[in-house]
């Protein structure tokens, strides 16, 4: 297994177009989370999944925003109307339930989104 | 209120000289955990350490231990023997309960050859 992995790694877009991110977890990880990082900033949470179920999600994830995990593998979160405030580095992470040995999310490269 | 502060916004360190990252944290969960993370110029965040609100033991894993004064809710990374690698953004961040984790804004490490 090659880790957590996400595409695009970059995204430019146009203010007022809609874009589309996918995360691919680890394989075993049942549970899946989305991560907004703004620079200078610490990663702020946006979402997460366990398997298809969305359990959580941040005031900070407007409507403008929408996260799926159809078939509890991949997620995708997709942005409408795009505004330059989006303009971040967009991080996945995934996790093994807690209970199990396992405690730490492990995080993938990140999408950096620009809106120009 | 913040949940996790991270006083060190830059820090600059002689290579292989020891170094401690301070961490302080906020809840009134009595179950939680703490995590730091490294995150150099790729962007990617790298695991470093965990420790258990429960965890009688400071945690260590090779050249990073992490001091936990729970008292205190203090929770810094020590990072023994610096090299040159370790050069990225480091960030304290917290579990509690539930399954999201809280980052601090994070302090940016330079070791110095």
């Amino acid at each position: 297994d090659t880790g957590v992995s996400q595409d695009p790694r970059h995204k430019i877009t146009k203010r007022g177009q809609n874009v589309t991110f996918r995360c691919d977890p680890i394989s075993e990880h049942n549970r899946l989370y989305w991560y907004r990082q703004t620079l200078g900033q610490g990663p702020e949470f946006l979402t997460y999944f366990q398997n298809e179920a969305q359990l959580e999600k941040s005031r900070l994830l407007s409507d403008r925003f929408s996260a799926e995990r159809p078939k509890g593998s991949f997620s995708t979160l997709e942005i409408q109307r795009t505004e330059q405030g989006d303009s971040a580095m967009y991080l996945c992470a995934s996790s093994l339930p807690p209970g199990t040995l396992s405690r730490e999310q492990y995080f993938g490269p990140g999408t950096r989104l620009t809106v120009t | 209120a913040q949940k996790i502060t991270q006083t060190q916004p830059g820090m600059f360190v002689q290579e292989k000289e020891a170094v401690t990252l301070d961490c302080t944290y906020d809840t009134s969960d009595p179950s939680y955990g703490l995590f730091w993370y490294k995150q150099p110029s790729s962007g990617e965040m790298i695991f470093l350490i965990y420790q258990g609100s429960y965890d009688q033991q400071n945690a260590t894993e090779g050249r990073y231990s992490l001091n936990f004064q729970k008292a205190r809710k203090s929770a810094n990374l020590v990072i023994s023997a610096s090299q040159l690698g370790d050069s990225a953004m480091y960030f304290c961040a917290m579990r509690e309960g539930g399954n999201k984790i809280i980052f601090g804004k994070g302090t940016r490490l330079h070791i110095l050859p």
